[in-house]
């Protein structure tokens, strides 16, 4: 079970607009920057968003971040085929000196 | 271009041993910390060690600890998991992952897979 916890999927249209949410501890997401990964089936996770809401060059501005207290949001506008993969919220834990993932969540577009 | 490559999976008996290695070029190897992560079959994400630039301060997480011992050799731009003592559950593509304290595990490598099953 993951200290840091994500709905296991979620769903949308293309051209919508989906969120993906991820709630953790103080020890975690309360009391650091969280980054956001993009897994499509097969490959390494990509970086998606930094410091939570900063995105790497190369990343559409569909995507964008946000935190607020223990949680964070992923949102995607304008939702496309190709964002179809799984999403990892992450997070450094000072307790466990080591990174915290959330459990992931699969995006379908229907 | 910025890579990592991992090399050294293997399938191997549970109480084996497997050595990772993780070759790095593109950047300046010895100014990052570097860390692992594995992924089981159909899973998520899971944190497995970091090390600190000058190998001086190493963490690693608790399924792991005790087993597993990270390494790097900054003269060769290389990044090391000493696996021992394999269990079933270690079972998982390992990734090797650049680690920044302002983008996180901002570059990954392609993953190398470890199965540890009799």
């Amino acid at each position: 079970q993951s200290v840091v916890t994500q709905p296991p999927s979620a769903s949308g249209t293309p051209g919508q607009r989906v969120t993906i949410s991820c709630s953790g501890s103080t020890f975690n997401i309360g009391g650091n920057t969280v980054n956001w990964y993009q897994q499509l089936p097969g490959t390494a996770p990509r970086l998606l968003i930094y410091d939570n809401n900063q995105r790497p060059s190369g990343v559409p501005d569909r995507f964008s971040g946000s935190k607020s207290g223990t949680a964070a949001s992923l949102a995607i506008s304008g939702l496309q085929s190709e964002d179809e993969a799984d999403y990892y919220c992450a997070s450094w834990d000072d307790t466990l000196k080591g990174w915290v993932f959330g459990g992931g969540t699969k995006l379908t577009v229907l | 271009e910025v890579q990592l490559v991992e090399t050294g999976g293997a399938s191997v008996q549970p109480g084996e041993s497997v050595r990772l290695s993780c070759a790095a070029s593109g950047f300046f190897f010895a100014s990052y910390w570097m860390s692992w992560v594995r992924q089981a079959p159909g899973k998520g994400l899971e944190w497995v060690a970091n090390i600190k630039q000058d190998g001086s301060e190493t963490h690693y997480a608790d399924s792991v600890k005790g087993r597993f011992t990270i390494s790097r050799d900054n003269a060769e731009n290389s990044l090391s998991l000493q696996m021992n003592s394999l269990r079933d559950d270690d079972t998982a593509v390992y990734f090797c992952a650049r680690f920044s304290w302002y983008t996180g595990l901002d570059v990954w490598g392609q993953g190398t897979t470890v199965i540890a099953s009799s």
